[in-house]
């Protein structure tokens, strides 16, 4: 069975550090993509970033990046420059049919 | 206004009762999803779509129905509402299989 799984329920530091989240799933396939999501405390889920497994070149959008290892099946997300507005859960989606998801990890950005 | 939008934001209705949550999408996009999101936790999938009339059941099916006549709707119903089922609901919609889906802002429904 494919699986998402983010090891780390939640996780706190301070405003303007570095903080990388984990996610490591499980796949047969060699096509296809990953999804970083956030949801603040407004609810609302807000695509952060995505990576298709095709491409060698991590996704990169502004402060956040991913680091994508393909034989381990890892996707990882890194913010630079951390900010209070960052605080939220995060969400790792492995796209296929139906998606799956993994259980989130709240980040918590200290001031 | 483009987007996907959910009725209502709030609901409190009592055991036993018959709820429906609506979902509305302007993108004419395929695949539409139900989602619920217990306090704390991840999302779980209740139902999805790959188009009109083609529906699944996802991992959490049980004590709901959907429907999808039209492209735009995927209205979910509570048949008979019992407490478990108190959560926040998710709609969400995408263009195809592999693309990202889009959310609703969520109704968070109460069951008394």
């Amino acid at each position: 069975a494919q699986t998402v799984t983010q090891s780390q329920p939640e996780m706190s530091v301070q405003e303007a550090e570095t903080v990388t989240l984990s996610c490591t799933y499980d796949t047969s396939e060699n096509n296809y993509y990953l999804f970083w999501y956030k949801q603040p405390p407004s609810r609302q889920m807000i695509l952060v970033i995505r990576q298709e497994a095709y491409k060698q070149q991590n996704a990169t959008e502004n402060r956040f990046s991913v680091n994508f290892q393909k034989a381990a099946k890892s996707f990882s997300l890194k913010i630079s420059d951390s900010q209070l507005g960052d605080t939220a859960m995060y969400f790792c989606a492995f796209m296929k049919w139906p998606p799956i998801w993994g259980a989130g990890t709240k980040l918590i950005i200290k001031p | 206004d483009a987007g996907i939008t959910q009725s209502p934001r709030y609901k409190i209705t009592e055991t036993g009762r018959q709820v429906t949550l609506m979902c509305h999408q302007t993108w004419s996009h395929s695949y539409m999803f139900w989602y619920r999101q217990d306090l704390g936790h991840g999302l779980r999938l209740i139902y999805y779509s790959a188009a009109a009339d083609i529906t699944d059941k996802g991992e959490v099916s049980d004590g709901y129905v959907v429907s999808r006549s039209k492209t735009e709707n995927f209205p979910l119903t509570l048949e008979s509402a019992t407490r478990s089922q108190t959560s926040v609901y998710f709609c969400a919609s995408s263009a195809n299989q592999f693309t990202e889906a889009f959310f609703g802002q969520g109704t968070r429904l109460t069951v008394v």
